[in-house]
C-alpha cells in the first residue's frame, strides 16, 4: 500500500517561509492534499493538488509536486504564529478514494 | 449548517468495556468515513460509507470495532471488549461522494480512553 513521509518537526521565525517536505511511494497517485490540525480541532484542508500539475499557488500557500521523485511540498510565504499547527500530507492513490495520511510534521513559528 | 459533528467528545472507560462514537455529518454529504488517531500518528482509515452501505471497510483492525449508518446520515462507531491499545482520537469526516476531488470535512474527534 500507500507509504507517505513526512518531517516531524519544523522551527520558523516569524515572517520568514515555511517549507514542508513530504514523500510517497505510489505512483498511481490522484490527488494529493495538504491538511491543518490546530489543537483540538478536527482536520481542515489547506489545499490540494491534482497529479497532473506540478504547481499550484493559493494565496500565501504554494504547493510543488515532483511525481519523478514522488515529492510534494508545501511552502507558507510570511509565516505567522497562527499558522503553527500540524500538518499533514494525504495522498490518494489510483481507484481509491481513500486519502494515506502521512505522520504530520509540527510547525512552530516563534517571534 | 453546521459542520461535521462527533459526539462525545471525551469517552473514558474500562478495559473489557463497550463503546459507541456517534458521527453527524454534513447534511445531504453520502459518503461518510472513520479514521483512528494515535498519539503522534496521522489519521489512520478505518471504514467508509456510501450512503447507508459500508463501501469499503477495509481498515477496521479487528472484529470487535463495527460501524453502521442505517439510514444514510448518522453513522455509530461501535468497539466491543474495549483494551488499552484502543485508546486513540476517532475522527469522522463526511463529503458529497465519491469520484473525482472529493473534500473530507472532518469533525473535532472523539477521544477514547481505555483504562
Amino acid at each position: 500500500g500507500e507509504d507517505v513521509e513526512q518531517s516531524l518537526f519544523l522551527s520558523v521565525r516569524e515572517g520568514d517561509s515555511s517549507v514542508i517536505n513530504c514523500t510517497y511511494t505510489d505512483s498511481s497517485s490522484t490527488y494529493l492534499y495538504w491538511y491543518k490540525q490546530e489543537p483540538g480541532a478536527g482536520l481542515q484542508l489547506l489545499t490540494y493538488i491534482f497529479s497532473n500539475m506540478d504547481m499550484k499557488q493559493d494565496q500565501r500557500l504554494t504547493v510543488l509536486l515532483n511525481k519523478k521523485d514522488k515529492h510534494l511540498s508545501l511552502r507558507i510565504a510570511d509565516t505567522q504564529t497562527g499558522d503553527s499547527a500540524i500538518y499533514f500530507c494525504a495522498v490518494e492513490s489510483g481507484g481509491s478514494y481513500i486519502p494515506t495520511f502521512g505522520r504530520g510534521t509540527s510547525l512552530i513559528v516563534h517571534p | 449548517g453546521a459542520g461535521v459533528s462527533q459526539t462525545p467528545s471525551n469517552k473514558v472507560t474500562e478495559k473489557g468495556k463497550y463503546v459507541e462514537l456517534r458521527c453527524d455529518p454534513i447534511s445531504g454529504h453520502t459518503a461518510l468515513y472513520w479514521y483512528r488517531q494515535s498519539l503522534g500518528q496521522g489519521p489512520e482509515f478505518l471504514i467508509y460509507f456510501q450512503g447507508t452501505g459500508a463501501a469499503d471497510d477495509s481498515g477496521l483492525p479487528n472484529d470487535r470495532f463495527f460501524a453502521v449508518r442505517p439510514e444514510g446520515s448518522v453513522s455509530t462507531l461501535k468497539i466491543q471488549r474495549t483494551e488499552r491499545g484502543d485508546s486513540a482520537v476517532y475522527l469522522c469526516a463526511s463529503s458529497l461522494g465519491q469520484g473525482g476531488y472529493n473534500e473530507q470535512f472532518f469533525g473535532p474527534g472523539t477521544r477514547l480512553t481505555v483504562l
